[in-house]
């Protein structure tokens, strides 16, 4: 059964910048995954950031950014600021119609 | 505004069944895909299945977890869809949250419905 991985944490400077990645115990991402990103912060609901690769959902700001970074989806904060501290989640579509979650990354900006 | 609202979560035994309701504003149902993905007690997020339109022939696909065991349906006349949940299980215990397919993306949220099967 193949596995969606993300790091379970990471930190980052204020201002600084930092990649999230998403990947596969299998096999390499592709832009068949339509690899989505999404932030949540606790007791709230996820928050669409990317989705289809590196397209920015609405009002999501332009310092994040999507991309596939060798066999794996990435999600780039630039200028990381105290708001951006949060979970953030990668989800690949695997077909036909099923979506497979990464488990998270916690991220730390301090 | 385009929102989702869940309801009809609460507390069942392990066995029981519950069915939680997502009803669509600002967004015509007929016309769209959606999803419900769940969230375990400080765990992450699990999706759990997918209702396409009627336009699009109204497959309907399940996360292995809880294939047969729930059913995704819609009432478009209501621009509400619903999540039947048989034989609950205590794994089954976390926050449901209906979403909106777009892009292959889940791009609209709701607050989601508190499930807890205990007994």
């Amino acid at each position: 059964q193949t596995v969606v991985t993300q790091e379970p944490s990471l930190s980052v400077s204020p201002g600084r910048t930092v990649t999230l990645t998403c990947g596969l115990t299998s096999g390499s991402v592709s832009p068949t995954f339509y690899p989505s990103w999404y932030q949540q912060t606790p007791g709230q609901a996820p928050r669409t950031l990317i989705y289809n690769i590196n397209i920015r959902s609405s009002g999501v700001p332009d310092r994040f950014s999507g991309s596939i970074l060798g066999n794996k989806a990435a999600l780039t904060i630039t200028g990381a600021q105290a708001d951006d501290e949060s979970d953030y989640y990668c989800v690949l579509y695997m077909g036909p119609g099923i979506w497979v979650f990464g488990g998270g990354t916690r991220l730390t900006v301090l | 505004e385009v929102q989702v609202v869940e309801s009809g979560g609460g507390l069942v035994k392990p066995g029981g069944s519950l069915r939680l309701s997502c009803a669509a504003s600002g967004f015509t149902l007929t016309n769209a895909w959606m999803s419900w993905v769940r969230q375990a007690p400080g765990k992450g997020l699990e999706w759990v299945g997918r209702i396409k339109s009627k336009t699009d022939g109204g497959t309907i696909d399940y996360a292995a977890p809880v294939r047969g065991r729930f059913t995704i349906s819609r009432d478009d006349s209501r621009n509400t869809m619903y999540l039947q949940m048989n034989n609950l299980k205590t794994e089954d215990t976390g926050i449901y949250y209906c979403t909106r397919v777009n892009y292959a993306a889940f791009d609209v949220w709701g607050q989601g419905a508190m499930v807890t099967v205990s007994s």
